[in-house]
């Protein structure tokens, strides 16, 4: 069971290009976020979706695009990368709250822009 | 603004207890969860609490009083690999799941 692969592990970007960091679920999830984690900053939420089609923003959602065309899928995309965003993503799938909370992590993807 | 407090820092000597607190904006609150990262790791889950009172996972357990708006993760028996950041999380009712800025826990011999 692969749980949530997140790819890629590292990438470095120069400001301005563009690129989709992949995030697949096999558990058959409805929920699945993106966050960011900065030191000290802890995980902050930048767009989130609650089943296939829907969407939402998070806390910090300037400069990303997301969708989710299927259950297991939820590409995050980075139109005109910016210094401001290196960090390390994390992507995250759950079932509904109302059924278990408990939150699955890929393994994150370290992203410098330079 | 981070809509959960915790505190930034903990120190603690091996097998000791550690509490560590959480308050949470309550707007649309459904649950209250922990989650433990070691270095350059993802986050794993400890615990949840939707109803008040006290959940007992091992070593670890977690408290939520929902008109406090506040909960708690007590870490016993404290050991070297518990050196760990440790995150309290909100989800509310709309699916949103957020997370404190976490706590630091330093283990020393």
């Amino acid at each position: 069971n692969a749980g949530v692969t997140q790819t890629p592990k590292f990438q470095v970007l120069k400001t301005g290009q563009s690129m989709t960091l992949q995030c697949a679920q096999d558990m058959n999830h409805e929920y699945m976020s993106w966050y960011r984690q900065d030191p000290g900053m802890g995980l902050r939420l930048i767009h989130y979706s609650v089943g296939a089609g829907i969407t939402d923003q998070g806390e910090v959602p300037n400069g990303y695009n997301v969708s989710r065309s299927t259950t297991e899928d939820f590409p995050l995309r980075l139109l005109s990368a910016a210094p401001s965003q290196t960090s390390v993503y994390f992507c995250a799938s759950s079932y509904s709250p109302a059924e278990n909370t408990e939150a699955f992590f890929g393994q994150g993807t370290r992203l410098t822009v330079v | 603004g981070q809509s959960l407090e915790q505190p930034s820092e903990v120190t603690a000597v091996e097998g000791a207890i550690v509490q560590i607190n959480c308050t949470y904006q309550t707007s649309g609150f459904y649950g209250l969860s922990w989650y433990q990262q070691h270095d350059g790791g993802a986050p794993t889950f400890l615990s949840y609490n939707a109803l008040d009172g006290l959940e007992e996972t091992g070593r670890f357990s977690s408290f939520l009083s929902r008109s406090d708006s506040y909960g708690y993760l007590l870490l016993q028996e404290l050991q070297m690999k518990d050196s760990a950041s440790y995150f309290c999380a909100r989800t509310d009712s709309w699916g949103k799941f957020q997370f404190g800025a976490g706590t630091q826990v330093v283990v020393t011999p």
